[in-house]
C-alpha cells in the first residue's frame, strides 16, 4: 500500500533553514507528483508546491518563490522540501503528499507531517 | 488566487442525522473543456492528516462509505453527510485545482451533538 514517512520534527531560529525529507513507498515514484503543503496550528492547509521527480518539473506557490526548494532522488524514493529564511509565521506542520493518478493535482495519500518550530 | 470559502464555520449534528457543509470558489472551478468542477474534499481527524473523500465534485474516492456525497457546479458545492456517525466527527476542507495556487478552504468542524 503506499506510504509516506517523513522526517522528524525540527525547532529552528528566524532565519534560519529547514529541510524536510519524505520517502514513498508502495507506487512508482517518479511517476507521480509529490506535493507539500502546511498547516499552521489551528488553521487551514496552505499548498507550497510539488514535483515530479521522474521528469525533473517542479512548481512553486508564488507566495514562497525565493525562500522555496523542492528536489527529489528518485533512485531513493525521497522528496525534500527546504524553506530559507525562517520566521515565525512559518510554525506549521508540513506535510508531503502524493497527486492522485491522472495528473491533476489533487492528493490521494498523505505523510504523518513534520512539525516545524521557529522560535528564538 | 481562487479563494475559497466555506460554511459554516462548525455545526454540531446528532447521531444519523444529515450534516451539509457548503463551500464557495471566487471563480468557478468548472472547466468548458470537459465540463468537470476541480474541486475535491478533505476529512481531518484530531492528530492526522487529511484524508480525500470526494474528487471533481462528486466523485466518492476508493473505500469512502456512501453516506458522503458531493454537488455542486461552477462556484457552490456542497458536502452532505447522509447519516452522521460517530467516526465522522472531524474538519472538513474543500479544495480547488481548477488553477495554480491550489487552495482550500478554511474548513468546517463537524462535532456530534
Amino acid at each position: 500500500q503506499v506510504q509516506l514517512v517523513q522526517s522528524g520534527a525540527e525547532v529552528k531560529k528566524p532565519g534560519a533553514s529547514v529541510k524536510v525529507s519524505c520517502k514513498a513507498s508502495g507506487y512508482s515514484f517518479s511517476d507521480y507528483a509529490v506535493h507539500w503543503v502546511r498547516q499552521a496550528p489551528g488553521q487551514s492547509l496552505e499548498w507550497l508546491g510539488w514535483i515530479i521527480t521522474g521528469k525533473e518539473n517542479t512548481k512553486y506557490s508564488q507566495k514562497f518563490l525565493g525562500r522555496v526548494s523542492i528536489s527529489g532522488d528518485t533512485s531513493a524514493n525521497l522528496a525534500y522540501l527546504e524553506l530559507s529564511s525562517l520566521k515565525s509565521e512559518d510554525t506549521a506542520i508540513y506535510y508531503c503528499a502524493k497527486n492522485a493518478p491522472g495528473s491533476l493535482p489533487f492528493f490521494d495519500s498523505w505523510g504523518q507531517g513534520t512539525l516545524v518550530t521557529v522560535s528564538s | 488566487d481562487i479563494v475559497m470559502t466555506q460554511s459554516p464555520d462548525s455545526l454540531a449534528v446528532s447521531l444519523g442525522e444529515r450534516a451539509t457543509i457548503n463551500c464557495k470558489s471566487s471563480q468557478s472551478v468548472l472547466s468548458s473543456s470537459n465540463n468537470r468542477n476541480y474541486l475535491a474534499w478533505y476529512q481531518q481527524k484530531s492528530g492526522q492528516p487529511p484524508k480525500l473523500l470526494i474528487y471533481w465534485a462528486s466523485i466518492r474516492e476508493y473505500g469512502v462509505p456512501d453516506r458522503f456525497s458531493g454537488s455542486g457546479s461552477g462556484t457552490d458545492f456542497t458536502l452532505t453527510i447522509s447519516s452522521l456517525q460517530a467516526e465522522d466527527a472531524a474538519v472538513y476542507y474543500c479544495q480547488q485545482y481548477y488553477d495554480s495556487p491550489l487552495t482550500f478552504g478554511p474548513g468546517t468542524k463537524v462535532q456530534i451533538k
